[in-house]
């Protein structure tokens, strides 16, 4: 039963273009929700997080979002450039365990 | 540089064999873990430690074994290995507690004849 779902497992946007890539999660026990990048062959790589207490982070073309009540995280890049294809998962950490859970991973392709 | 790295890349050996990935950080972390990654790419979490001591412990197998010499080794060993075994195992840190993500070694590749 999966507590983090990413119900896209691809999408392609032209350079330039805005990517938003979603995420739904089902437990309110969640506190720290984060974006990771990753390229063939190599670890995730850390994006962008958010806490709980926060609806918006942003850091240059990356911004989480973070709805709560929906239960609802994404993340928009804006400008997209070619060198942001890769697969992104969004993890959320269980504030009680301090276990993160993983979603299954959003392939994104930025076409030139 | 500072990072996490585990070894070996690459691991291709038969079934019912016992074998060990390493891992080691040196960002200072408190806190190591394992992870698995299927065919499916779903990322589960099978093991974590705390400044050596076990504090997650998902239902995996008990032929798998993680070690903690200390708080920047945390090393994985298998026995009888089976088919299913066959995936990418990645190793992470992070400080536990803090609102810091979690840094990751570029995976070990176990294929299992």
């Amino acid at each position: 039963d999966q507590q983090v779902k990413q119900n896209s497992p691809s999408l392609s946007v032209q350079e330039g273009r805005i990517s938003i890539l979603n995420c739904d999660y089902t437990n309110s026990m969640f506190d720290y929700f984060l974006w990771y990048k990753k390229y063939p062959a190599e670890g995730p790589t850390f994006l962008i997080s958010i806490s709980s207490i926060k609806d918006k982070n942003e850091d240059g073309r990356f911004t989480v979002f973070l709805n709560k009540s929906a239960k609802h995280l994404s993340l928009h890049i804006v400008p997209s450039q070619p060198g942001d294809s890769a697969v992104y998962f969004c993890a959320v950490r269980d504030s009680g365990t301090y276990k993160y859970i993983f979603g299954t991973g959003t392939r994104l392709k930025v076409l030139a | 540089d500072t990072a996490v790295s585990q070894t070996p890349k690459y691991l291709v050996t038969q079934m019912g064999n016992d074998k060990s990935i390493k891992c080691e950080q040196n960002l200072g972390h408190d806190t190591m873990y394992w992870y698995k990654q299927d065919s499916k790419k779903f990322l589960k979490i099978m093991f974590s430690y705390n400044n050596k001591e076990l504090i997650i412990n998902e239902t995996v197998p008990n032929r798998f074994s993680p070690k903690s010499p200390d708080k920047a080794h945390l090393n994985l060993h298998i026995n009888s290995l089976e088919l299913g075994d066959s995936a990418v195992y990645f190793c992470a840190s992070s400080y536990q507690g803090a609102n810091q993500p979690q840094h990751f070694g570029d995976g070990t590749r176990l294929s299992i004849l």
